[in-house]
């Protein structure tokens, strides 16, 4: 069966360190990956999308970068981190077609002082 | 692009009562419907999707209906139960689409009073 995997699952940084949240899915091929976040009490916003190795579309204009440096693996980066990027990171996968659920991860909640 | 409604955003029954949540959606070639559960500092989980092709799908005390034509869908949970208390999305996508991504609704916090 497949799992995705997330961590950490709590993180605390200062303002202006950078960012490193890993994401990856074992038991599956190819599948497209998806970064989302969610502000506290809010919905979910995507922030980038991959259907491929080395294929990153981003959703969202910020600071925050993303890359798939292998097929079931996922990273979300930031080299400054802002106030705003507080909140709830969470990392999903899904399989063509697609009309197949999207599943996601336990994610990781992201505190930054 | 797609673009799903939600409401209400916020829904409070007595236990032993029906919920309804309703979707709407504007891509008429959406196709495929998922609902997804969230309870407080959880991740989102699938908990019940419907395929174009079909207008109602049960599963125990969830179902969801589908109205092609008025392009809205909706979750229906019977004899609700403390435990069903969370926040519910709805999504759409059109998957013969070059759009790989899920369209969200913005949630429905659903309270189940004792």
């Amino acid at each position: 069966s497949q799992t995705i995997h997330q961590w950490p699952a709590t993180l605390v940084q200062p303002v202006g360190s950078p960012l490193s949240l890993e994401c990856t899915v074992e038991g599956t091929s190819n599948p497209n990956l998806y970064w989302y976040r969610q502000a506290a009490g809010r919905g979910l916003q995507l922030l980038f999308y991959s259907v491929g190795i080395g294929q990153i579309s981003s959703e969202v204009p910020q600071n925050l970068s993303a890359s798939r440096p292998q097929d079931r693996q996922f990273i979300l980066s930031s080299k400054k981190l802002l106030l705003s990027d507080s909140g709830f990171y969470l990392c999903a996968w899904s399989v063509v077609p697609f009309n197949q659920p999207q599943h996601f991860g336990d994610g990781t909640r992201l505190s930054i002082l | 692009g797609e673009n799903v409604e939600q409401h209400p955003s916020t829904l409070s029954v007595q236990e032993g009562d029906s919920a309804v949540i309703k979707c709407t959606y504007s891509d008429s070639a959406s196709n495929y419907f998922p609902w997804y559960k969230q309870e407080l500092g959880k991740r989102p989980q699938l908990i019940i999707d419907i395929r174009s092709n079909v207008g109602e799908k049960k599963d125990q005390r969830i179902a969801v209906t589908l109205n092609k034509t008025a392009k809205h869908f909706s979750l229906h949970i019977t004899e609700t139960q403390p435990e069903d208390s969370a926040v519910y999305f709805c999504a759409a996508i059109n998957s013969g689409g070059s759009n790989y991504k899920l369209t969200f609704g913005k949630g429905t916090l659903l309270t189940v009073n004792p």
